[in-house]
């Protein structure tokens, strides 16, 4: 099985719905993250959290809201979704290393593919 | 602005050449790294050098760092059409926001057989 899971893998969604995109990890890490991906802009970083209680949004958080319901799950939300939120999202997690280790490299799941017409 | 910008933004070779690619940043940083994403997939990472480290090597990858350039390049020895995919660096600032990533645009790569 994954150890980064995300749903739906693919949305077609209206101008003003609101979508949650969810995801899993069964990696036991600390922190997660929330990315999109547009051609030719790489991934820009929308929420992270680094624990449960911690939350903080990233780049392009407008239009975005989060939630953190366990340390396995973080969900993604699209409060009135708008045509340029049409992109490819990603999320991520990370184990919290010491930080001369460098061994924080971010593990990603598949991605969902979302559409607002 | 963007942290890391990779260069070429496409590159194309045939098996067995080497592929080098190259990404530049603005600021401080604690560690570079690269990752690898294959057609619509999520990303895979593949090595990371620490800002006082200048090469590094895994199997067929190297990668190298000057910070005095704020520079890294990824070579990619006798590359096989399974290297195919997009290519990206992913910078790490240390302190407050250690582990908070900034990607490049990356850059795509095509390895014909």
């Amino acid at each position: 099985d994954a150890d980064v899971t995300q749903t739906p893998r693919n949305r077609i969604t209206k101008t003003g719905k609101r979508i949650m995109l969810e995801c899993s990890q069964t990696k036991g890490h600390d922190r997660m993250y929330w990315y999109r991906q547009d051609p030719g802009l790489g991934l820009r970083l929308i929420y992270y959290s680094f624990d449960v209680k911690d939350i903080n949004k990233g780049e392009i958080s407008d239009g975005y809201s989060v939630s953190r319901q366990a340390q396995a799950k973080f969900s993604l939300s699209l409060e009135s979704a708008i045509p340029n939120q049409t992109a490819l999202y990603f999320c991520a997690t990370s184990d919290l290393w010491e930080r001369g280790s460098g061994r924080n490299e971010q593990f990603f799941g598949p991605g969902t593919r979302l559409t607002v017409l | 602005s963007q942290q890391g910008e990779e260069d070429p933004q496409a590159l194309s070779i045939q098996e067995g050449e080497n592929a080098t690619m190259n990404c530049s940043y603005k600021t401080s940083i604690n560690n570079l790294q690269w990752y690898r994403q294959n057609s619509g997939r999520g990303l895979v990472h593949l090595i990371l050098i620490r800002s006082n480290e200048r090469e590094k090597h895994s199997g067929r990858l190297r990668v190298t760092l000057d910070t005095s350039k704020k520079s890294s390049s990824l070579l990619i020895t006798a590359s096989r059409a399974a290297d195919t995919a997009s290519y990206f660096c992913a910078t790490d600032p240390g302190g407050t926001s250690y582990g908070k990533l900034t990607f490049g645009q990356g850059t795509i790569l095509t390895v014909h057989p």
